[in-house]
């Protein structure tokens, strides 16, 4: 049962473009949602978060958006970089019960950006 | 300040035998979780070590067991190795005020059994 799911195994985009990422998840209890950037040979990067008493996150290029009714959060790069090309996890946890913040990861979806 | 670290970076090992990993936390940081990732997939969740104990686990056999220290550094070891535990194992360090805070992870070790 795939709780977090990444339908685009890649996305490829023109330099200084908008990348969407999209990231669909099931389990309702799941209240805070991470996106992570990796690069081949490396661990997953920490790139920005969001509660889900929110429905938007900014930190410089990266935006986080959570639309918690449709179950459904996406990471928006404006303007793309080629040095932005790896490998992206969307994942997210419960703080809730027994979970201990435990990681739920999607399957990652590769961002190729073009100069 | 450093940020996670683990070792060895990488490790051949044949099936049957029994591996160690190590991973130290960030500064400041009080729990450990370990993850496994296999080649195209996402990390999957092994357990989470608070205070010296194992306080959660996920979907993998008791031929997964852990350790942390007094100084908040872990380890992960696997006996009966198979082939199907090749894989990148991560570590990942996180403060322990209140759930579902962020994890940071180390650069991991890459694992082949053969």
């Amino acid at each position: 049962d795939q709780q977090v799911k990444q339908n685009s195994p890649s996305l490829s985009v023109q330099e200084g473009r908008i990348s969407i990422l999209n990231c669909d998840y099931t389990n309702s209890m799941f209240d805070y949602f991470l996106w992570y950037k990796k690069y081949p040979a490396e661990g997953p990067t920490f790139l920005i978060s969001i509660s889900s008493i929110k429905d938007k996150n900014e930190d410089g290029r990266f935006t986080v958006f959570l639309n918690k009714s449709a179950k459904h959060l996406s990471l928006h790069i404006v303007p793309s970089q080629p040095g932005d090309s790896a490998v992206y996890f969307c994942a997210a946890s419960s703080a809730g019960g027994t979970s201990y913040g435990k990681l739920t990861f999607g399957q990652g979806t590769i961002l190729t950006v073009h100069p | 300040d450093a940020g996670v670290t683990q070792s060895p970076t990488h490790l051949i090992k044949t099936r049957g035998q029994q591996v160690t990993l190590r991973c130290s936390p960030k500064s400041g940081h009080d729990t450990v979780s370990w993850y496994q990732q296999a080649l195209g997939q996402g990390p999957q969740f092994i357990f989470q070590y608070y205070e010296e104990e194992e306080r959660q686990r996920g979907n993998f056999p008791d031929r997964f067991s852990g350790h942390q220290f007094p100084n908040y550094s872990s380890e992960l070891n696997v006996n009966a190795l198979l082939l199907g535990d090749s894989a990148l194992y991560l570590c990942a360090s996180s403060l322990d005020t209140g759930r579902g805070k962020t994890q940071y992870f180390g650069p991991g070790t890459r694992l082949l059994v053969l």
